[in-house]
């Protein structure tokens, strides 16, 4: 069964101190890596999909890179308006020719203080 | 370009009642998506649809069913309400490069 785990689970930073979130899988055949930033009460945002081991993406203050194992999101001098649920998912085939089912990790509050 | 629109965006039903959610995707997508978020957790995946056919279903009850329209918008039906049900309902929609973009959801409320 395909299973995602993201850590930390909150992470609190200080405006301008980077740092990483984590996101684990377990899945047979990925079909894509993908990140979102979610406000509290709204939809998912889509933010980077990453295919490949090695691959890495960039915007703005977030760089995502990818392992055969797992993802990291970076975070470079975050300002307050960065804070957000950030969701790490995994994409599967469910049948169609686009990737119908993402697997998503329970995600990462992070707060920005300024 | 207009993104994903979901409608209504606040539902409150009570238990055994029944209630459809509606989407339209971004033009030019054909693939549908439809996912549950609980307080505190990432969206579970509920059913894909993809040129009017269901192509993929998650682990939820026959009480959850949807359909897809030939202009490609979708809807969700959920019948016998539980408690259980209360949650965000999100659609998204994809084209061919993987992608799936969501829309502000629905929040619904089982009393």
């Amino acid at each position: 069964e395909d299973q995602v785990t993201q850590s930390p689970e909150a992470l609190r930073l200080q405006e301008g101190e980077s740092s990483s979130l984590n996101c684990s899988y377990t899945v047979s055949g990925l079909r894509g890596l993908f990140w979102y930033r979610q406000d509290p009460g709204k939809g998912p945002e889509f933010l980077f999909t990453l295919y490949s081991a090695g691959e890495e993406k960039e915007k703005e203050r977030l760089k995502a890179t990818l392992t055969k194992k797992e993802s990291f999101l970076h975070i470079t001098a975050p300002k307050p308006e960065d804070s957000a649920t950030y969701l790490c998912a995994v994409g599967v085939n469910a049948g169609g020719t686009s990737y119908g089912k993402l697997t998503f990790g329970q995600g990462t509050i992070l707060t920005v203080h300024p | 370009d207009a993104g994903v629109t979901q409608s209504p965006t606040h539902l409150i039903k009570t238990r055994g009642q029944q209630v459809t959610l509606r989407c339209s995707p971004i033009s030019g997508h054909k693939s549908v998506s439809w996912y549950q978020q609980v307080l505190g957790q990432g969206p579970q995946f509920i059913f894909q649809y993809y040129e009017k056919e269901e192509r993929g279903r998650g682990n939820f009850p026959d009480r959850f069913s949807a359909r897809q329209f030939p202009n490609y918008s979708s809807e969700l039906n959920v019948n016998a309400l539980l408690l259980g049900d209360s949650a965000l309902y999100l659609c998204a929609s994809s084209g061919d490069r993987g992608a799936q973009y969501f829309g502000p959801g629905t929040r619904l409320t089982v009393l």
